[in-house]
């Protein structure tokens, strides 16, 4: 099982600032096959991010993914007051699929 | 649009059942692989299983091997989820999520159904 190890685990930040998220996985994820969620308080995830650098569809550009092996970066630009959230890194290219713990983006 | 649509909430007692579904619409429901997640209350998320666009095929986390069964319908667009012998720490929302491939990410999630397990 590839166990993925997100940092830090809350990220103090004001709107317009940068903020970089990190994803590191215990073995290589194969092919790039990374993606990032964001979640918010009682909603289901979303995607924002596939294979490592891909934006979902409607992601706007301020989100940007980057890595391969075993090392993957999620960085928004700049912050949004709606992209303060729990944001997941995720790798599907093995069984189990599996989540990272989770990085709460909050409001400084 | 595209959509998922769950059930409502569910509240069991310890060793019950509890089947949950999700309704597809706004897309081809036969061409996709649907997955099941999981979140405990102030959790991370947690994948359970997934299974093929015919039904025909599943595969489980080996934490639920033996407890858990996921069927789809065809003729609805839904797919089920079921898992048994519940205890307490089996409380959470679930989600269906589908699978843009059999390797691809999970870009469609229901809504959450929660599930509370209590005596």
């Amino acid at each position: 099982e590839i166990v993925l190890t997100q940092s830090p685990g809350t990220l103090s930040l004001s709107p317009g600032e940068r903020a970089t998220l990190s994803c590191r996985a215990s073995q290589s994820v194969s092919s790039s096959y990374l993606a990032w969620y964001q979640q918010k308080p009682g909603q289901a995830p979303r995607l924002l991010i596939y294979g490592a650098s891909s934006r979902a569809t409607g992601i706007p550009d301020r989100f940007s993914g980057s890595g391969s092996g075993t090392d993957f970066t999620l960085t928004i630009t700049r912050l949004e007051p709606e992209d303060f959230a729990v944001y997941y890194c995720q790798q599907y290219g093995s069984s189990p699929r599996t989540f990272g713990q989770g990085t709460k983006v909050e409001i400084k | 649009q595209v959509q998922l649509v769950q059930s409502g909430a569910e509240v069991k007692k310890p060793g019950a059942s509890v089947k949950v579904s999700c309704k597809a619409s706004g897309y081809t429901f036969s061409s996709y692989y649907m997955h099941w997640v999981r979140q405990a209350p102030g959790q991370g998320l947690e994948w359970m299983g997934i299974i093929n666009p015919s039904g025909d095929s599943t595969s489980y986390a080996q934490k639920f091997q033996g407890r858990v069964t996921m069927t789809r319908d065809t003729s609805t667009s839904t797919v089920y989820m079921e898992l048994s012998s519940l205890r307490s720490e089996d409380t959470a929302v679930y989600y269906c999520a589908r699978g843009t491939a059999r390797l691809g990410a999970f870009d469609i999630w229901g809504q959450g159904t929660m599930v509370t397990v209590s005596s």
